[in-house]
């Protein structure tokens, strides 16, 4: 079975500096989906960003960009210029890309983000 | 708004009851999962259903079950509640099998007393 782990429970980061959030994961599959999920207060969960395992060039949105590392089992989300709308918890998950795609996602913990003003 | 509606938004209830959670998915979307989100356990997958079909099961327990109807819309069943079932209970939704993403409702708070 696949783990997710994510070692940073909070992250403190003052707005406007950049943060990066750790993730590592566990498989023995070759060809998989990594995502990062955040959700506020509100608790919706909102997609934030998605990598194909056999993409190597590392997926970009807006301020939000990964460090994926296959070897390493690695995937990282970095946020540039935070915001303090981007006060969250944020999820890191796992999909298989095997089974047809039927399966559901593995989820870390989760690390709660705080934006100091 | 992504698409995905869920109802209740909130629920309270006995121990040893039975509700029914209730997931619209986005239009066009076939395939419906289900994760429950706890202090203890964290988000967990419990069961994922494609155009009717079951299609893949996590850890979902005995007493709970789910389907989905003609019109794609699901339901949860939570059966012989135990204070531990209190949680955030998701409804998700992808197109197809989509391995791209899925787009999460709102959730229903269920509290247990």
């Amino acid at each position: 079975a696949q783990t997710v782990t994510q070692s940073q429970p909070e992250m403190s980061v003052q707005e406007a500096e950049t943060v990066t959030l750790s993730c590592t994961y566990d498989t023995s599959e070759s060809d998989y989906y990594l995502f990062w999920y955040k959700q506020p207060p509100s608790r919706q969960m909102i997609l934030v960003i998605r990598q194909e395992a056999y993409k190597q060039q590392n997926a970009t949105e807006n301020r939000f960009s990964v460090n994926f590392q296959k070897a390493a089992k690695s995937f990282s989300l970095k946020i540039s210029d935070s915001q303090l709308g981007d006060a969250a918890m944020y999820f890191c998950a796992y999909r298989s890309a095997l089974g047809g795609g039927a399966d559901g996602l593995t989820f870390g913990k989760g690390t709660h983000l705080i934006i100091q003003p | 708004d992504s698409g995905v509606t869920q109802t209740p938004k909130h629920l309270i209830t006995a121990t040893g009851q039975r509700v029914t959670l209730r997931c619209s998915p986005r239009s066009g979307d076939l395939s419906v999962y289900w994760y429950q989100q706890s202090l203890d356990q964290g988000l967990q997958f419990l069961i994922q259903y494609y155009n009717g079909e079951e299609r893949a099961k996590g850890n979902i327990l005995e007493r709970f079950s789910a389907q989905q109807f003609p019109d794609l819309h699901s339901e949860l069943n939570l059966s012989s509640l135990e204070l531990g079932d209190s949680a955030l209970y998701f409804c998700a939704s992808s197109a197809r099998d989509s391995y791209t993403e899925a787009f999460f409702g709102q959730g229903t708070r269920l509290t247990v007393v």
